[in-house]
């Protein structure tokens, strides 16, 4: 069964860009996550996508959106691009009911320059 | 989601000793918890997860306490192997519904021969 696939793995993009990153979940798994990882901030919410809706919201500014596609796969978009955007966005998939695992992806590790 | 501080408690351990990792959590509404694993340069790794419903479970060489009294969580790791070496985050879900994981800041286990 593969796991959870995110794409690009690396991406270097200026300040003042948008940038769309994409996520694969796991085949049957309908919630998908999306997380920034941060050496100062640790590993924070973003939002929750299940059934192409989004179920919960962490507290970012509304440069960052996703949304869902009816394969579950999910994108997640950052306008307006600030240096401190740079982190690691990590997408976990799970099946979407009442406290399942979740599994993580590799990652797409973002440097704003 | 939380802000976690900029400290990364370590914990060094000879190789074939018991490793216990500790952590506090936040939400007294939480109900249910993970522990993942993450090796440098990749997503984190789903190892064990327990619901408020519980307050031990085993797996393969590893055993989450829960302490609901006291908001503690701690992972214990038998015979500690070289494979170990990685840092492990506890998360919390404190939704009833979804995914909206919060996480601790971690605890760098380090597995010396």
């Amino acid at each position: 069964k593969a796991g959870v696939t995110q794409t690009p793995r690396y991406l270097i993009k200026t300040r003042g860009q948008q940038v769309t990153l994409s996520c694969s979940p796991i085949s049957g798994h309908r919630s998908v996550s999306w997380y920034q990882q941060t050496p100062g901030q640790g590993l924070q919410f973003l939002f929750e996508y299940f059934s192409e809706t989004q179920r919960n919201k962490g507290n970012f500014p509304g440069r960052f959106s996703g949304r869902q596609f009816s394969n579950s796969r999910s994108e997640m978009n950052v306008s307006t691009l600030e240096l401190g955007d740079s982190a690691l966005y990590l997408c976990a998939s799970s099946r979407g009911d009442m406290n399942t695992e979740a599994f993580f992806g590799q990652g797409t590790r973002l440097t704003v320059v | 989601g939380e802000s976690v501080g900029l400290h990364l408690p370590t914990l060094s351990v000879q190789e074939g000793d018991n490793s216990i990792i500790n952590c506090a959590y936040s939400n007294s509404a939480s109900d249910y918890f993970i522990w993942y694993k993450q090796e440098s340069g990749k997503g984190p790794q789903f190892i064990i997860d327990i619901r408020s419903n519980m307050d031990k479970r085993q797996g393969q060489r590893v055993t989450v306490l829960l302490n609901k009294t006291v908001k503690h969580l701690s992972l214990q790791i038998a015979a500690t192997q070289p494979g170990d070496s990685a840092v492990y985050f506890c998360a919390e879900n404190p939704v009833p519904y979804g995914q909206n994981f919060v996480f601790g800041p971690g605890t760098r286990l380090s597995v010396l021969p």
